[in-house]
């Protein structure tokens, strides 16, 4: 098993690009979360997903969407990048159906945008 | 919403010795309180949790405890190694409801000083 997954490792933006980061997972979890992760601030919640077809906002929602496209796959998508979005970026999954609260992580994406 | 304190941001003990880690809360409805050891370029991961109707826990060298009166808890390592170094985070949740939104701490990073 593979756990959480997330592509690309490494991307590098000018200014008013667009992408979209994805995250898969094979634990069957209902719950995905994306975090945000900058020096001195710990990690951010920007948006998480309670089960396949919802979405809500975190901490620091603004300037991004997401999509729970089934209940494997959760993507982040940055509309018009901005150097203020150059972070590490999480991705998180739980198991919710058994009352599990430990969130399992993806290895990250480094984001920098020039 | 929550909001999680955690003291100090960094802290450098002689190996052997023991290492504390606060956190204070915000939200008196929070429940469950893990911690999460995140060692360079690594993503987080879970080495303890506790919930709210427990006032200390243990798992060999790591223990944690809870005020809930004072809305604070600790991370207790004893016997520290070099293996400790790390980035170490606090989070609070309210575990149970529809989606266990997590907000974790600044994070507190570990050296052990041979």
């Amino acid at each position: 098993n593979a756990g959480v997954t997330q592509t690309p490792k490494f991307q590098v933006l000018k200014t008013g690009q667009s992408m979209t980061l994805q995250c898969a997972q094979d634990m069957n979890h209902n719950s995905m979360y994306w975090y945000r992760q900058d020096p001195g601030m710990g990690l951010r919640l920007i948006y998480y997903s309670a089960s396949e077809g919802t979405t809500d906002k975190g901490e620091v929602p603004n300037g991004y969407n997401v999509s729970r496209l089934n209940k494997r796959e959760f993507s982040l998508r940055l509309e018009s990048a901005a150097p203020s979005q150059t972070s590490v970026y999480f991705c998180a999954t739980q198991d919710r159906d058994r009352a599990a609260n430990e969130q399992f992580f993806g290895p990250g994406t480094r984001l920098t945008v020039l | 919403g929550e909001n999680v304190e955690q003291h100090p941001s960094t802290l450098s003990v002689q190996e052997g010795d023991s290492a504390v880690i606060k956190c204070t809360y915000s939200d008196s409805a929070s429940n469950y309180f893990p911690w999460y050891k995140q060692e360079l370029g690594k993503r987080p991961q879970l080495i303890i949790d506790i919930r709210s109707n427990v006032g200390e826990k243990k798992d060999q060298r790591i223990a944690v405890t809870l005020n809930k009166t004072a809305k604070h808890f600790s991370l207790h390592i004893t016997e520290t190694q070099p293996e400790d170094s790390a980035v170490y985070f606090c989070a609070a949740s309210t575990a149970g409801s529809s989606a266990s939104k997590i907000i974790f701490g600044s994070g507190t990073r570990l050296s052990i000083r041979p």
